[in-house]
């Protein structure tokens, strides 16, 4: 079985400044690692992901992530942000192999004020 | 485009009045799943299917069911719709080993 957990639920910042939002994921094989961001009103779209190779990940909107298996970890972070990341950020893993089941977290809303 | 569409996105009902939502994809996945979202708990899992004919229930199934009979298509159906399933739910498809895509999501009421 897998699961994920986020450490925070809501994380507030100021624009420009930069914020980690974490994740701890648990597998007993080894696993693929995903975050995607949801907008107010819309769906969810992949902001990036690690299948394998290089654990530092740039996905879109200047953010990255780094694959820590040692601490079972995935943080996502961005130097700088800005009110328009504000989003609700869901991270999520799947196991690898023939296991399609994809499972999430609770979900961070971080909230960028002027 | 790759797309999943999911339809209505909008939908108010009355407790007991069985409801279809419809979900198809264009990118020949064979692992498609329903999930709803409700505040604090996250995406969870209804049902997936693992390919046509081939479905199983997730982490919240109770009453709910699917079908899959052709590749494209997965609709989740609520026989006697209750207001504890008011959420918003969403529909994704997934190749193996690749990230999943997500509908727009269905926003559904039951009073």
């Amino acid at each position: 079985a897998q699961s994920v957990t986020q450490l925070d639920s809501q994380v507030p910042v100021f624009e420009e400044a930069p914020v980690e939002l974490r994740c701890n994921y648990s597998s007993s094989v080894s696993v693929y690692l995903f975050w995607y961001v949801q907008y107010p009103n819309q769906g969810l779209q992949l902001l990036l992901k690690y299948l394998s190779g290089s654990t530092l990940v740039k996905g879109i909107n200047g953010f990255e992530a780094e694959f820590n298996k040692s601490q079972t970890s995935f943080h996502l972070r961005k130097p700088s942000v800005h009110i328009s990341d504000t989003a609700e950020y869901f991270c999520a893993v799947s196991a690898w192999g023939s296991n399609y089941k994809l499972t999430f977290g609770k979900g961070t809303l971080l909230t960028v004020n002027p | 485009e790759a797309q999943v569409t999911q339809n209505p996105r909008y939908l108010i009902t009355v407790t007991g009045k069985k409801l279809t939502v419809t979900c198809s994809q264009n990118m020949n996945h064979e692992y498609m799943s329903w999930y709803r979202q409700d505040p604090g708990l996250g995406l969870r899992q209804i049902y997936y299917s693992m390919n046509v004919e081939v479905t199983d229930k997730g982490d919240v199934p109770e009453g709910y069911k699917v079908s899959r009979k052709e590749k494209r298509n997965f609709p989740l159906i609520l026989e006697s719709p209750s207001p504890n399933q008011t959420s918003l739910y969403f529909c994704a498809s997934r190749g193996l080993n690749t990230e999943a895509f997500f509908g727009q999501g269905t926003r559904l009421t039951v009073v």
